[in-house]
């Protein structure tokens, strides 16, 4: 079966734009979770989604935003981008129930210019 | 915040050695992961342990759930040049118990190194 699915693999912003990044679950999860990689701070929690609900959320800026659609699809956004924002962005997907295991895509590398 | 501390940062060894590495928590989780990932890519589920004690092999993987929920190690036997990569060990608190907290927890990272 399919796996996880991010788009765009790459892409470069300038400071103080605004970036979508979008993520396809396996078929049949229902959780998505965001997690932001960088050198520095290794594997950071952003935020999970399950049936188009906010379930838990990590300790970033309000600027990091994310949603989940009625087919589980979900898309992240970082508005006013710093420097800082520059990143690999790892999606996350499971059925979100007990027992459940977690399978990552390839990423999204977000470059801030 | 909840910090897995994962040992060694990295590792050197010849072919066909035998590797183990291991995490520990401040606290307990319900689940234990641990994940490979290779330069430019996602990390790739090698093992998944849901319950304490668990022992769990996937081919020359072989990954334990420490019993008081608080560690977790994995061993490679056999080691070969496809090895190389970063190891991480994850935790989540969501599981056999019925929490939902699916957020994971993550260790810093294992670099092996395999010279053929």
């Amino acid at each position: 079966k399919a796996g996880v699915t991010q788009t765009p693999r790459y892409l470069i912003k300038t400071r103080g734009q605004q970036v979508t990044l979008s993520c396809s679950p396996i078929s049949g999860h229902r959780s998505v979770s965001w997690y932001q990689q960088t050198p520095g701070q290794g594997l950071q929690f952003l935020f999970e989604y399950f049936s188009e609900t906010q379930r838990n959320k990590g300790n970033f800026p309000g600027r990091f935003s994310g949603r989940q659609f009625s087919n589980s699809r979900s898309e992240m956004n970082v508005s006013t981008l710093e420097l800082g924002d520059s990143a690999l962005y790892l999606c996350a997907t499971s059925t979100g129930s007990s027992g459940n295991t977690i399978y990552f895509g390839e990423g999204s590398w977000l470059t801030v210019v | 915040g909840q910090q897995l501390n994962q040992s060694p940062q990295s590792m050197f060894i010849q072919e066909g050695e035998d590797v183990s590495m291991n995490c520990t928590s401040s606290s307990i989780f319900n689940t234990w992961l641990w994940y490979k990932q290779d330069p430019g890519e996602g990390p790739v589920l090698l093992i998944a342990l849901y319950k304490a004690g668990e022992l769990t092999s996937n081919g020359r993987l072989t990954a334990q759930f420490g019993i008081t929920r608080k560690d977790s190690f994995l061993n490679i036997s056999a080691s070969i040049p496809s090895d190389v990569g970063i190891y991480f060990c994850a935790g989540h608190l969501g599981g056999t118990s019925g929490g939902s907290n699916y957020k994971l927890t993550f260790g810093k990272g294992t670099l092996l190194t395999v010279n053929p």
